[in-house]
């Protein structure tokens, strides 16, 4: 079976620190894959999604930004992060292969920026 | 802009009785809506799915309708239980099967 592992579960930085949040999928080959964020009281924002190796696309300007290095694995970045950043990350996948198909979801990475 | 709303943040409803979660799109193109329900500090899980080929998919306790022509879903869960209580999105997406848009959520929560 499929599983998304993502970490880490907490996250306390100060302002203008780096940033990595890393996603691995297991059981699946050639996902589709996601970053979005719940920002307190807010819906799920895309972030990134990216449907292959090295293939990235963006929903919103940002100072985040993302990669692909591996089939099944999908990093969150930044180099200088800001109080806005602060917020619920979510990593997820879906299936690369056919359409309607559902994501799934990670478990989540609470930043908080001081 | 949202193209996927719901515009209830949240609902309550006694145990035992019908809660029925509302969504409306704005995106004439999206053809496969689903339905989430998120613990807090969780991610979403997946509840249940609807192609717009379909107007109704049930799934034990929940029901997904679809009226296309009004752009509206709604989530039917009888009878509601306690454990029922989480946050719900609603999600779309195009039949390019990349993307999907979730609304903001509605907070349901079921009183014993």
């Amino acid at each position: 079976s499929q599983t998304i592992h993502q970490w880490p579960a907490t996250l306390v930085q100060p302002v203008g620190s780096p940033l990595s949040l890393e996603c691995t999928v297991e059981g699946t080959s050639n996902p589709n894959l996601y970053w979005y964020r719940q920002a307190a009281g807010r819906g799920l924002q895309l972030l990134f999604y990216s449907v292959g190796i090295g293939q990235i696309s963006s929903e919103v300007p940002q100072n985040l930004s993302a990669s692909r290095p591996q089939d099944r694995q999908f990093i969150l970045s930044s180099k200088k992060l800001l109080l806005s950043d602060s917020g619920f990350y979510l990593c997820a996948w879906s299936g690369g292969a056919g359409f309607n198909q559902p994501q799934h979801f990670g478990d989540g990475t609470r930043l908080s920026i001081l | 802009d949202q193209q996927v709303k719901q515009n209830s943040p949240s609902l309550s409803v006694q145990e035992g009785r019908i809660s029925i979660l509302n969504c409306d799109y704005t995106n004439s193109m999206f053809d496969y809506f689903l339905w989430y329900k998120k613990y807090p500090a969780e991610g979403p899980t997946f509840l249940i799915s609807i192609s717009s080929i379909k107007d109704k998919n049930e799934d034990g306790r929940f029901t997904v309708f679809l009226n296309k022509s009004a752009k509206h879903l709604s989530l039917h869960i009888v009878p509601s239980q306690p454990g029922d209580s989480a946050v719900y999105f609603c999600a779309a997406s195009l039949n390019t099967g990349n993307q999907f848009y979730f609304g903001t959520g509605t907070s349901l929560t079921v009183i014993p």
